[in-house]
């Protein structure tokens, strides 16, 4: 079945620092990718949604300047936190998914932990 | 607007029991809807999905959901707890390929 890379599956870094998470699609082309937070013993949220050579829709609420998403290949999405803060400490999940009933394959999280 | 609501969000059973983890959706369409499992510090693993068809739905590791129209329900069950399962689950709703998750039910399985 499809299968969902995720990297890097946990990270620490220092307030203000940008981190880049990447998300790859290994063995199908993923056209649509989306971006989940997750914070602890809570639902996932979906932050944005990304489509290959175009802009990614940010959900309402979310900072698009801060969490820079890129998807410029069918096998590769990004999200950036740009000048990351504590309160960016989170778990980060991409999916991907199209338009039909298919159901989203996901990568196996980002934990993100900002000193 | 659609919308997912898991009743419960702690179940705990003995090993062995029947596991129900409950379901609740909203939608103004035919929704598809899906069970996900997360395990600590893991991303989600499908565990089956409805999208139409029969109603009474198999996955993997012994689970199955029936989806009820007349009680917009989609409740998750295995007739017989692992302690494996011990796990985060998820029930989502989607008509456009963007997923709605409900709260989580956390189950755990005591021995």
């Amino acid at each position: 079945g499809a299968v969902v890379s995720q990297h890097p599956s946990w990270v620490i870094c220092k307030s203000g620092t940008s981190v880049k998470i990447e998300c790859r699609s290994l063995d199908f082309q993923a056209t649509t990718m989306f971006w989940y937070r997750q914070f602890p013993k809570q639902s996932l949220m979906l932050m944005a949604t990304s489509n290959e050579g175009s802009k990614a829709t940010y959900e309402q609420g979310v900072e698009k300047d801060k969490f820079l998403i890129n998807h410029a290949s069918l096998t590769l999405s990004t999200l950036t936190v740009t000048s990351a803060h504590p309160e960016d400490s989170s778990f980060y999940i991409c999916g991907t998914g199209d338009f039909d009933n298919q159901p989203q394959h996901f990568g196996d999280g980002t934990r993100l932990s900002i000193l | 607007a659609q919308s997912v609501t898991q009743l419960g969000s702690h179940v705990s059973v003995s090993e062995g029991a029947l596991v129900l983890l409950r379901c609740n959706y909203s939608s103004s369409v035919p929704p598809y809807l899906f069970w996900y499992v997360q395990y600590p510090n893991q991303g989600l693993q499908l565990l089956l999905k409805y999208t139409t068809g029969a109603t009474l739905v198999k996955g993997i590791n012994g689970f199955e959901a029936e989806f009820k129209k007349s009680e917009t329900s989609f409740h998750l069950t295995k007739p017989s707890a692992h302690m494996s399962d011990a796990a985060e689950y998820f029930c989502a709703v989607s008509n456009t390929g963007k997923l709605i998750f409900g709260q989580g039910t956390t189950l755990q399985v005591k021995p």
